[in-house]
């Protein structure tokens, strides 16, 4: 069975500081990982894959598998960046439907 | 165009009743995906539709959850004999043809079963 795990309920961190929310997974396959953000009042919404390998906002995620991590990261958090997170994997084949992450709220304080 | 729209936004019902959520989808998209999102979890997968069929139900909890989609565009997803367990917001999401593309969500619909 596939599982994704989101060891933080809650991050907050100051603005301009390091950001790293954890994201671990179970997959006995080759699974697709993605970030899924929800800001205030606003619908869920794909901030980034791994298979696109790119930056989007500042943040950028790493697949490790020997790790089955996907940690999501940003150098230098701004205040728009608090939303609810969510790490979501699909496996890659069938429905390719989305397991989630509980999610980690992530609060920059300014 | 405009996203995925989900109606109502709120719904509130009697324990024991039946109620109804509608999806409709981004023109085009023939993949669409319900799923259901309890206070402080994340979304849960109930159901996918590729074109008209269900091909994927494995998600829905028991038979008193249906969904249909019987023109490939607008979806409902039906609950009879609603208990206070069935509560949570319900999310659809659609996508352009199968294959890990990009989901679009809806804003979902609350449903509190009272």
């Amino acid at each position: 069975a596939q599982r994704v795990t989101q060891p933080e309920k809650l991050l907050s961190v100051f603005k301009g500081a390091p950001v790293e929310l954890k994201c671990n997974y179970s997959y006995s396959g080759s699974p697709e990982l993605f970030w899924y953000v929800q800001y205030s009042r606003q619908r869920l919404q794909l901030l980034l894959r791994h298979i696109s390998r790119e930056s989007i906002k500042g943040f950028t995620a790493d697949l490790n598998k020997g790790e089955t991590s996907f940690h999501l990261k940003k150098p230098f958090a701004q205040e728009e960046d608090s939303a609810m997170y969510y790490c979501a994997l699909s496996s890659g084949a069938g429905s390719y439907q989305l397991t989630f992450g509980k999610g980690t709220k992530l609060s920059v304080i300014p | 165009g405009a996203g995925v729209s989900q109606t109502p936004s709120n719904k509130v019902t009697e324990k024991g009743k039946y109620v109804e959520l509608r999806c409709d989808p981004i023109s085009g998209h023939t993949a669409l995906y319900w799923y259901r999102q309890s206070l402080g979890q994340g979304p849960e997968f109930l159901i996918y539709f590729q074109g008209t069929g269900a091909a994927d139900d494995s998600g829905l909890p028991n038979d008193r959850f249906f969904a249909v989609r019987p023109e490939g565009s607008v979806s409902t997803l039906k609950i009879q004999r609603t208990e206070r367990g069935d509560s949570a917001v319900y999310l659809c999401a659609s996508k352009i043809g199968g294959g890990n593309t990009e989901a679009f969500f809806g804003q979902g619909t609350r449903l509190t079963v009272v």
